[in-house]
């Protein structure tokens, strides 16, 4: 089925560890962007991409790198996880509102959920 | 900046019955699409009713339907006829239409909708 792919859904690292959350879309959409959701705080941006080797920060992106080398792949990677990362992160893509489309709508990942201990 | 507020933390309603979900929000644009979006237990994100801003008439999906006050920067969600399977978390959501809306949403923290059998 098309859509978003996150991988993996559950993760424990220790503090200082590193690792990537993959995220991978066939929709061919333009494009996409990460959050992290804490309990009380709704979604909010890591960072986003407007396409293949373009990207840009977000509201909270520190602690964090993305890169996007085709259209359907962004990873987004934590160099040394700290507990304040325990979270869930979506990623989430879309077309550009400025195609003639009514489906302007973001596609979410199933979400992963993280725990820094 | 947009912000997005969702003032009911927590709202309860019985099967069968209506109830209405507030979302309020902030710009200083003229153009840009509202969303609410659905989250529950699963944590998968879904999308329950879009609008955009250029137009007059409310939004209407099955059960689902809007009060958009576009003056008052006002987005509710009306859910008619409540079934056990609305309850969830509500998120309400501002996409710009500035430089194509590459910059994700901008999420309210949500309301959490109880149904009561």
């Amino acid at each position: 089925n098309a859509g978003v792919t996150q991988t993996p859904k559950f993760q424990v690292l220790k503090t200082g560890q590193s690792m990537t959350l993959q995220c991978a879309q066939d929709m061919n959409h333009e494009y996409m962007s990460w959050y992290r959701q804490d309990p009380g705080m709704g979604l909010r941006l890591i960072h986003y991409s407007v396409g293949a080797g373009i990207t840009d920060q977000g509201e909270v992106p520190n602690g964090y790198n993305v890169s996007r080398s085709t259209t359907e792949d962004f990873p987004l990677r934590l160099l040394s996880a700290a507990p304040s990362q325990t979270s869930v992160y979506f990623c989430a893509s879309s077309y550009s509102t400025t195609l003639y489309t009514t489906n302007y709508g973001y596609t979410f990942g199933s979400g992963t959920r993280l725990t820094v201990v | 900046a947009q912000t997005v507020t969702q003032s009911q933390p927590e709202m309860s309603v019985q099967e069968a019955e209506t109830v209405t979900l507030s979302c309020t929000y902030d710009t200083s644009e003229s153009d840009y699409y509202l969303f609410w979006y659905k989250q529950p237990p699963s944590r998968q994100m879904i999308l329950v009713i879009r609008q955009e801003a250029y137009k007059q008439q409310n939004a209407t999906e099955n059960r689902f339907s809007v009060n958009f006050q576009k003056a008052a920067k006002s987005f509710s969600l009306k859910i008619s006829d409540s079934q056990l399977g609305d309850a969830a978390m509500y998120f309400c959501a501002y996409r710009t239409d500035a430089g194509g809306g590459a910059d994700g949403l901008t999420f309210g923290k949500g309301t959490h909708l109880i149904i009561q059998p």
